[in-house]
C-alpha cells in the first residue's frame, strides 16, 4: 500500500511567487494535516482537514490557504512567498474515522526554497 | 497556548541506553506521541501514550506522567542506525493537532 505521498519533493521559488504543494493521504484516510519544519526545529502546525472541511488553524498569516478534494488529497497554497518560508512542508494522514487516538502517518515532505 | 520542551541533543554509545526527557504544559491533553526522524526524511511514529504509566515496545519504551506533565522515551541496546531526531508531540483534546518540541538528535558513537 502506498503510505503519504507529496509532491514535488523539491522547489525553489521566487520571492513574492505563489506556490501549490500536493498531498494523497493513506487509501482511505478522511483527515489530511499540514505542518511546516523549520530547519533545526519541530514541525508546526498549520491546517488540519477533515472530510473536507477545515478542522484547525495554525498561527500562520491569511498567506496560507489549504483545501481538500472530494477524494481526500489537498493542497497548501502560499501566496506571496518570503524567504521565511523556506521550510520541509509535512503532510499527514490519520485514520479512516478521523478518531482520536490515532497515529499521523507523514509524508516525505516537499522541501521549499525561497530565493 | 501550549509548551513542549526536549534536549537539544544527546550523544551515547553503542549498546547503551539513551533516555530522551520531554516536559509539555498543555490546556488539553489528549495523548503524547513519540516520533522518530532521520536527516531529510518524514518523522515516522515510535510510540503514543494516553494513560499514566510505561508503554514498551521491543527496544524503545515510552512513560507518561499526566500530572506531573512529563514522558520520556527510552532507547535500549543501541545501534548506529539510532542516530537521529526524536519528536516529542501532544495532541490536544480537540481535534487531531499535534504540538512538537524542538526534538532530540541522538548521536549514537561506536
Amino acid at each position: 500500500d502506498a503510505g503519504v505521498t507529496q509532491s514535488p519533493t523539491h522547489l525553489i521559488k521566487t520571492r513574492g511567487q505563489h506556490v501549490t504543494l500536493r498531498c494523497s493521504p493513506i487509501s482511505g484516510h478522511k483527515s489530511v494535516s499540514w505542518y511546516q519544519q523549520v530547519l533545526g526545529q519541530g514541525p508546526q502546525f498549520i491546517f488540519q482537514y477533515y472530510e473536507k472541511e477545515e478542522r484547525g488553524r495554525g498561527n500562520f498569516p491569511d498567506r496560507f490557504s489549504a483545501r481538500q478534494f472530494p477524494n481526500y488529497s489537498s493542497e497548501l497554497n502560499v501566496n506571496a512567498l518570503l524567504l521565511g518560508d523556506s521550510a520541509l512542508y509535512l503532510c499527514a494522514s490519520s485514520s479512516p474515522t478521523g478518531g482520536m487516538n490515532t497515529e499521523a502517518f507523514f509524508g516525505q515532505g516537499t522541501r521549499l526554497t525561497v530565493v | 497556548g501550549q509548551n513542549i520542551d526536549q534536549p537539544t541533543e544527546m550523544t551515547a554509545t553503542e549498546g547503551a541506553i539513551v533516555q530522551i526527557n520531554c516536559t509539555y504544559q498543555t490546556s488539553g491533553f489528549n495523548g503524547l506521541f513519540w516520533y522518530q526522524q532521520h536527516a531529510g526524511e518524514a518523522p515516522t511514529f515510535l510510540s503514543y501514550n494516553v494513560l499514566d504509566g510505561l508503554e514498551e515496545k521491543g527496544r524503545f519504551s515510552s512513560f507518561l506522567s499526566r500530572s506531573k506533565g512529563y514522558s520520556y522515551l527510552l532507547l535500549k541496546e543501541l545501534q548506529m542506525k539510532d542516530s537521529a531526531s526524536y519528536l516529542c508531540a501532544v495532541r490536544e483534546a480537540a481535534g487531531n493537532k499535534l504540538t512538537f518540541g524542538g526534538g532530540t538528535r541522538v548521536l549514537v558513537k561506536p
